[in-house]
């Protein structure tokens, strides 16, 4: 069973499509955060949550918004997509730092493609 | 921005060899972590040295920190095929994992 479930996996659509990935996570973790990964660019942070009630800009947040619905649900979306946002797309968590740095977990991914 | 670059980008050695990769990084971290992708996969957390520890092992794994020259190496023993995937480097400038920075990764190909 996994842990942190991205859906949907894969999703092919147009230009100037309002879109949603949506990420649930059974960790228990109160840190949510979206990624996205570009060949040859790695993973640059798209958002981030540490709470229910605390959403942040990560690095490339232009384009995108999030929700965060629910300590366990953590969706984002694309208002309007553009060819540029083809990628995919990651969903991690992590728990808070308490007693230690704690590792992120990751989803299995989305793979968006915007023709 | 990736704060971290993984050298060689891509590595293909025969089993039971041992791979290295490198990481550089520019700026002061809290902790430095590696992760693996599988093909089609998310990435899955190695392992994490803090940034006053000089190396640390776990399994097949070992990793060595230089604070000095700002450099991260990972090493895995005795190679097996399931050991290839792409790995990412990721520091963390703050206090927990809330902001890590990936490198661009490194592709480790062992061929069996």
């Amino acid at each position: 069973d996994a842990d942190v479930t991205q859906t949907p996996r894969n999703r092919i659509t147009k230009t100037g499509k309002r879109i949603m990935l949506e990420c649930s996570q059974t960790k228990g973790h109160d840190r949510m955060y979206w990624y996205r990964q570009d060949p040859g660019l790695g993973l640059r942070l798209i958002y981030y949550s540490f709470d229910v009630k605390d959403i942040n800009k990560g690095e490339i947040s232009d384009g995108y918004s999030v929700s965060r619905q629910a300590q366990a649900k953590f969706s984002l979306s694309l208002e309007s997509a553009i060819p540029n946002q083809t990628a995919l797309y990651f969903c991690a968590t992590s728990a808070a730092p308490g007693q230690g740095y704690q590792p992120q977990h990751f989803g299995d991914g989305t793979r968006l493609s915007i023709l | 921005s990736q704060q971290g670059e993984e050298d060689p980008q891509a590595l293909s050695i025969q089993e039971g060899e041992n791979a290295t990769m490198n990481c550089s990084y520019k700026t002061s971290i809290n902790n430095l972590q590696w992760y693996r992708q599988n093909s089609g996969r998310g990435l899955v957390h190695l392992i994490l040295i803090r940034s006053n520890e000089r190396e640390k092992h776990s399994g097949r794994l070992r990793v060595t920190l230089d604070t000095s020259k700002k450099s991260s190496s990972l090493l895995i023993t005795a190679s097996r095929a399931a050991d290839t995937a792409s790995y990412f480097c990721a520091t963390d400038a703050w206090g927990g994992s809330e902001k890590l920075v990936f490198g661009k990764g490194m592709k480790l190909t062992v061929n069996p």
